[in-house]
């Protein structure tokens, strides 16, 4: 099974601020199979990125995602308040389908 | 516009089976493919499986012993079932989309449900 382990477990950040987070797959994953969610509090997740770098509808391009084979990134340019959330990584190159344990970018 | 709702109970006892049904409007159970996720409280995402109308399901190792995902292409929906319930098993639990080999691209609500006696 891949295992995708994100990190850091909290990044603490101010709005305007960049902020990368880093999702590692312990066996190499096409990118076309990496995908980015946001959660925000009390909510449901919601698509952020495909394909690692192709970012949803609605999404804007103060989002980036860029990666390949086991290591992909997620990159906030500059943090606006509403983007103080949880990020997930998941993969669907092969079953199962895991999620990775989250990024809490909390307001510092 | 695609909707996806959960329903059920939201309290199943230990040992017991928990039933969801995901309604789906707006597109058709025959195309795309249907995944539940769960979220235990103050934890993060799990995948559970999913299913095409078509295709066998696939279920994570960890649940598959337990676990039943199922379609009802005259209901336009699909449904969960978890075996044997312990406390362990209290989540919230979402159904939703994606494509063959592609993100999940609509979720519903999510349902709260508690395994308690």
């Amino acid at each position: 099974d891949i295992v995708l382990t994100q990190s850091p477990g909290t990044l603490s950040l101010s709005p305007g601020e960049r902020a990368t987070l880093s999702c590692r797959a312990s066996q190499s994953v096409s990118s076309s199979y990496l995908a980015w969610y946001q959660q925000q509090p009390g909510q449901t997740p919601r698509l952020l990125m495909s394909d690692a770098s192709r970012r949803a509808t609605g999404i804007p391009d103060r989002f980036s995602g860029s990666g390949s084979g086991t290591d992909f990134t997620l990159t906030i340019s500059r943090l606006e308040p509403e983007d103080f959330a949880v990020y997930y990584c998941q993969q669907f190159s092969s079953s199962p389908h895991a999620f990775g344990q989250g990024t809490k970018l909390e307001i510092k | 516009q695609v909707q996806l709702q959960e329903s059920g109970p939201g309290l199943v006892k230990p040992s017991e089976t928990l039933s969801l049904s995901c309604s789906i409007s707006g597109v058709s159970i025959r195309s795309y493919y249907w995944s539940w996720i769960r979220q235990p409280p103050g934890k993060g995402l799990e995948w559970i499986g999913y299913i095409s109308y078509s295709g066998s399901p696939d279920y994570d190792p960890s649940l598959k012993s337990r676990v039943t995902i199922s379609v009802d292409t005259s209901k336009n929906q699909f449904s969960l079932k978890v075996d044997s319930v312990t406390a362990a098993d209290t989540a919230v639990y979402y159904c939703a989309r994606h494509g063959p080999g592609s993100a999940i691209d609509h979720w519903g609500q999510g349902t709260h449900v508690t395994v308690s006696s």
